[in-house]
């Protein structure tokens, strides 16, 4: 267990529908980030909030939204799903805001678009 | 931004055999070098890091080393065992941006 939890670990949903993914980070960890990794491809950096505020923007869909609640927990929403969007989301968490501590990663949710 | 390459995509090696990773960046002020271990199902873990005022760093079997003036940066895994086997990935990070390389899926075959 690395201490970032990610919930659910797997869902099943159909093209055109919402869901939302869970992370909370490992205690004491201020920073979350957000990675897609679809079929035999690398890690795609989406965002990072550090200490509720958003820090960080990489390849985010504007379909996809995330923030970072008072207690460090994170929420990845993503919208109007296409059958493209099913991947691997990763939730990682490190201390500060730079990441230069290492980041821990969750068990990641796998995603199915049908 | 920052871009990091990986080499090989991937390799086979034979138990007992060395596995050599390496990586290339194109922003000299990347300063913090981490390696993360993929197992099937789960998430990176860190296995190793560098930083930028340091050329070589071990950790039992494992041995990253940097050079800094080339900017590239590799990680050596002596004594290949069969539960090495996983997808490494290499990232270079300058303050807030981490970049991480293509992945490299290590075959260690017993």
């Amino acid at each position: 267990d690395s201490g970032v939890t990610q919930t659910p670990k797997h869902l099943i949903t159909a093209t055109g529908q919402r869901v939302t993914l869970r992370c909370s980070p490992r205690s004491g960890d201020l920073s979350v980030y957000w990675y897609q990794q679809s079929l035999d491809q690398g890690l795609q950096f989406l965002i990072q909030y550090y200490n509720g505020e958003e820090r960080a923007k990489g390849n985010i869909l504007e379909r996809f939204s995330a923030q970072q609640f008072p207690d460090l927990h994170s929420e990845l929403n993503l919208s109007s799903l296409e059958l493209g969007d099913s991947a691997l989301y990763f939730c990682a968490s490190s201390v500060g805001r730079q990441g230069n501590d290492g980041y821990t990663f969750g068990s990641g949710t796998r995603l199915t678009v049908v | 931004g920052e871009n990091v390459e990986q080499h090989p995509s991937t390799l086979s090696v034979q138990e007992g055999d060395s596995a050599v990773i390496k990586c290339t960046y194109s922003d000299s002020a990347s300063n913090y070098f981490p390696w993360y271990k993929q197992e099937l199902g789960k998430g990176p873990q860190l296995i190793i890091d560098i930083r930028s005022n340091v050329g070589e760093k071990k950790d039992q079997r494992i041995a990253v080393t940097l050079n800094k003036t080339a900017k590239h940066f590799s990680l050596h895994i002596t004594e290949t065992q069969p539960e090495d086997s996983a997808v490494y990935f290499c990232a270079a990070s300058i303050a807030d941006d981490m970049r991480f390389g293509a992945g490299t899926r290590l075959t260690v075959k017993p």
